[in-house]
């Protein structure tokens, strides 16, 4: 069955370095995003990339946040200068379309610790 | 905005029993209505679905019920096994966006 693949599956790094989270979804879909879950909190939504640019972004996505999708398969996160606070669990998702009702297929996510 | 409120958990029932989940929602207009799971070291997996008022999405013996009048989609089944324990998330997608809005979501477990 096809899957939303995520790596690295872990990452830690200091206040101040820049993340790259990195993820391959399925590969006839053509809509991508970005979910975090801060421990204890909600998902919350990020962004939502089609057509090689955003189409969607919340108030979370500030200029520090940035989208990807450097060749036909890979779609990446990067924060340019991670902050205490941007310790949470990363969860990339894709789906075929946005019609009523449409899955999103979720990866098994990336736990970034800044520290 | 979109929300969703869904019980806190966690959840700690025996196997056989009956398990309900509360869902419910604010949203304007008529939002597709969705369960995800996600099972220890995995990522979230739509259980169900519903697309309309009193839609019903099943799937696995899970059952929930779109309810307008409520603004609610509970989670329900009749019988759970300990192979149920995750956690589970209510979401909705309101009309015309992109986004899913999820709630806190609810850790299920399922003991012997």
């Amino acid at each position: 069955e096809p899957e939303v693949t995520q790596t690295p599956s872990h990452q830690v790094t200091q206040m101040g370095q820049e993340v790259i989270l990195r993820c391959v979804p399925i590969s006839n879909h053509l809509y991508f995003y970005w979910y975090r879950q801060i421990l204890g909190q909600k998902v919350e939504f990020l962004v939502s990339f089609y057509n090689n640019e955003i189409s969607e972004k919340s108030e979370i996505f500030d200029d520090q946040f940035s989208v990807e999708r450097p060749d036909g398969s890979n779609f990446t996160l990067k924060i340019r200068s991670t902050k205490l606070e941007d310790s949470a669990m990363y969860f990339c998702a894709s789906s075929d379309r946005t019609r009523r009702g449409t899955e999103a297929f979720f990866g098994q996510g990336t736990r970034l610790t800044v520290v | 905005g979109d929300s969703v409120t869904q019980m806190e958990g966690p959840v700690t029932l025996s196997e056989e029993a009956f398990l309900t989940i509360n869902c419910t929602y604010t949203a304007t207009g008529y939002p597709s209505l969705f369960w995800y799971v996600q099972y220890p070291g995995e990522g979230l997996q739509l259980l169900l679905k519903a697309t309309k008022a009193d839609d019903k999405g099943s799937n696995k013996g899970f059952e929930a019920t779109y309810r307008k009048e409520t603004t609610s989609f509970h989670l329900e089944k009749g019988s759970v096994q300990v192979s149920d324990s995750a956690v589970y998330f209510c979401a909705l997608r309101g009309a015309g966006s992109y986004q899913l809005t999820f709630g806190k979501g609810t850790k299920l477990s399922v003991i012997p």
